[in-house]
């Protein structure tokens, strides 16, 4: 079955500062990967996916993402953060297993709070 | 454009007792899913339709739960005789027709709190 690990509940850095927020994946097939974030009181925003192709994806809001096969990873990277990138990060890994008719349910990980602080 | 509704935003009520919520997708979205999340958890897959079909359930959606899109738009999720242990935010979701790797659009939620 598929599963998805975001080892740290919270990553803390310094407006500007590089941040990373750790996913790993665990998939039988090729991964199909997502981000999303969600903001309190707000329902979960795509940021990006990996499908295929180059292994660094950008999506949204400066927000980049590595896909690394040999080490299971697809870490979410932002090079100068910012306060308002404070929220929390989910993971997510397309599950291929039953899901008829082509749809793409999600196993999504338990969630990284991210806190930008001035 | 619009996106995805969901109503009521907030649903408190007493154990027993049965509750409908509801979630109007994006318009041209012919896929819809529900989810359920509860504190220091990520999202769990419930139920998704293709237009009007019901094609999965998880087996987390046990017979008190009922879910329906009848005419392939809005769907309502009906949980019955709710119990304490469905506290929870449920997210509704939509994603266009053609690629499976399409990325859903999330509502807000509705958060449920059985008392």
């Amino acid at each position: 079955a598929q599963s998805v690990a975001q080892p740290e509940d919270q990553v803390n850095v310094a407006e500007g500062n590089p941040l990373t927020v750790k996913c790993t994946y665990s998939v039988s097939g090729n991964p199909y990967l997502f981000w999303y974030v969600q903001y309190p009181n707000r329902g979960l925003q795509f940021l990006l996916k990996y499908i295929t192709g180059d292994n660094l994806v950008k999506g949204s809001y400066g927000f980049e993402a590595e896909f690394n096969k040999s080490q299971t990873s697809f870490h979410l990277k932002k090079p100068s953060a910012l306060v308002s990138d404070s929220a929390l990060y989910f993971c997510a890994v397309r599950d291929l297993k039953g899901l008829t008719g082509g749809g793409n349910k999600l196993t999504f990980g338990t969630g990284t709070q991210l806190k930008v602080e001035l | 454009d619009t996106g995805v509704s969901q109503d009521p935003r907030h649903k408190i009520t007493k154990r027993g007792q049965n509750v409908t919520f509801r979630c109007d997708p994006i318009s041209e979205h012919n896929r819809l899913y529900w989810y359920r999340q509860t504190l220091g958890q990520g999202p769990e897959f419930l139920t998704y339709f293709q237009n009007e079909a019901q094609l999965e359930k998880s087996r987390l959606l046990s017979d008190r739960f009922s879910a329906e899109r009848p005419k392939g738009s809005f769907s309502t999720l009906e949980i019955q005789r709710t119990e304490q242990g469905d506290s929870a935010m449920y997210l509704c979701a939509s994603s266009r027709p053609g690629l499976a790797t399409n990325e859903q659009f999330f509502g807000p939620g509705t958060r449920l709190t059985v008392l």
